[in-house]
């Protein structure tokens, strides 16, 4: 039973532009979501946040945004840069437990 | 400020053998957590542990185990090893009252 579900597996956006990558999740009890970024051969790397209080935050070129009664998420990156090629992952926790929920992840690739 | 450090970057064990992985948490962080993340999957929750409990576990049998340490360092230990077994392990810390956890860079671990 995947509770967190992104369901593209690959995204390829032109140098510049935006890129949205999404995730969608099945459990309400869910109050906290992250994003990570993985390079290959390292660990994920924490990029940004949000609670179930709030449906944006906003980092720099970075901005997550909730829609608690779609069960949503999207992550934007604006302008996208070739150093944004990485797996992006999403993950939810219900605050209680503070183990997270992984996503299978998405492939971005940015062309220059 | 040291990130987290993960011992060994790479191993290569026997079906049948048993492993030890081995975590060091960032500086100030009580809470670890080990995940397995197998190939195309994202990462999946094995157990946390908080001031040397375990404070949770997933779905996983218990010849997974693990242990933490005073100075918050912790152990991972699988017994009978399978070839499903193979994986990059990530140990994740995080700090009380914060919710963001921090990934070292993992342990790539191959059954044969």
């Amino acid at each position: 039973d995947q509770q967190v579900k992104q369901n593209s597996p690959s995204l390829s956006v032109q140098e510049g532009r935006i890129s949205i990558l999404n995730c969608d999740y099945t459990n309400s009890m869910f109050d906290y979501f992250l994003w990570y970024k993985k390079y290959p051969a390292e660990g994920p790397t924490f990029l940004i946040s949000i609670s179930s209080i709030k449906d944006k935050n906003e980092d720099g070129r970075f901005t997550v945004f909730l829609n608690k009664s779609a069960k949503h998420l999207s992550l934007h990156i604006v302008p996208s840069q070739p150093g944004d090629s990485a797996v992006y992952f999403c993950a939810a926790s219900d605050s209680g437990t503070y183990k997270y929920i992984f996503g299978t992840g998405t492939r971005l690739k940015v062309l220059a | 400020e040291t990130g987290v450090t993960q011992s060994p970057t790479h191993l290569i064990k026997t079906r049948g053998q048993q492993v030890t992985l081995r975590c060091s948490s960032q500086s100030g962080h009580n809470t670890v957590s080990w995940y397995q993340q197998a190939l195309g999957q994202g990462p999946q929750f094995i157990f946390q542990y908080y001031r040397e409990e375990e404070n949770g576990r997933g779905n996983f049998p218990p010849r997974f185990s693990g242990l933490q340490f005073p100075n918050y360092s912790s152990e991972l230990n699988v017994n009978a090893l399978e070839l499903d077994d193979s994986a990059l392990y990530l140990c994740a810390s995080s700090s009380p009252g914060n919710t963001e956890a921090f990934f070292g860079q993992g342990t790539r671990l191959t059954v044969v």
